[in-house]
């Protein structure tokens, strides 16, 4: 089974630009989260998705974030403009249903300078 | 407000012995308790589970014990071995849901 799919694996920008992150989640998997995982802590859930639709998008600083996940799979996560303190490692999960476990993806880290 | 808590950022243990590694939460709504382990460099994998209905959940040389009135459960490891030095994440979710709130995680060094 191919696990979750995420690139980039780096992405170093100046503040004020925008970045964007990509993933594909394990086939069959209806369930797709994104997380942030700050240096020393751990992940902090930012959106949930059920299929198509954002059930759960109350962490997501949506000044500045944005999200989609067109037609149930893929989806991308949108910073713009980034901030200093946006920089983090951003990680991708997946599951098929509720009380399954979450398959996360190599997450992408980015720097903002 | 830190949810779950895992108050020992580290723990070193030879190879062999047992490794004990402790979680505390608050929320007493949370009744799905998950173990992750984290490479450098990766994503979290699944470790193991517990719901609330148990207290105790094993998976090979791993053991997740759950003490809801202490609100807190732990991770036994027997035998360590080198490859499980890893960061172990504590999550825990509430109602059926699937939104896990996470400790800080604790680095366990296996020495040969």
């Amino acid at each position: 089974e191919a696990g979750v799919v995420q690139s980039p694996r780096y992405k170093i920008i100046e503040k004020k630009q925008p970045v964007a992150f990509w993933c594909n989640p394990i086939s069959g998997h209806n369930t797709l989260y994104w997380y942030r995982q700050n240096l020393g802590q751990g992940p902090e859930l930012l959106i949930r998705y059920e299929n198509e639709e954002a059930v759960d998008d109350s962490q997501l600083p949506k000044d500045r974030f944005s999200a989609e996940r067109l037609k149930g799979v893929d989806s991308t996560l949108k910073i713009q403009p980034a901030e200093l303190g946006d920089s983090a490692v951003y990680l991708c999960a997946s599951s098929w249903g509720n009380n399954s476990p979450l398959h996360f993806g190599n997450g992408t880290r980015l720097t903002v300078t | 407000d830190q949810q779950v808590k895992q108050n020992s950022p580290s723990l070193s243990v030879q190879e062999g012995r047992i490794s004990i590694l402790n979680c505390d939460y608050t929320n007493s709504m949370f009744d799905y308790f998950l173990w992750y382990k984290k490479y450098p460099a990766e994503g979290p994998t699944f470790l193991i589970s517990i719901s609330s209905i148990k207290d105790k959940n094993e998976d090979g040389r791993f053991t997740v014990f759950l003490n809801k009135s202490a609100k807190h459960l732990s991770l036994h490891i027997v035998p360590s071995q080198p490859g499980d030095s890893a960061v172990y994440f504590c999550a825990a979710s509430a109602g059926g849901g699937n939104k896990l709130t996470f400790g800080t995680g604790t680095q366990l060094k296996v020495e040969l």
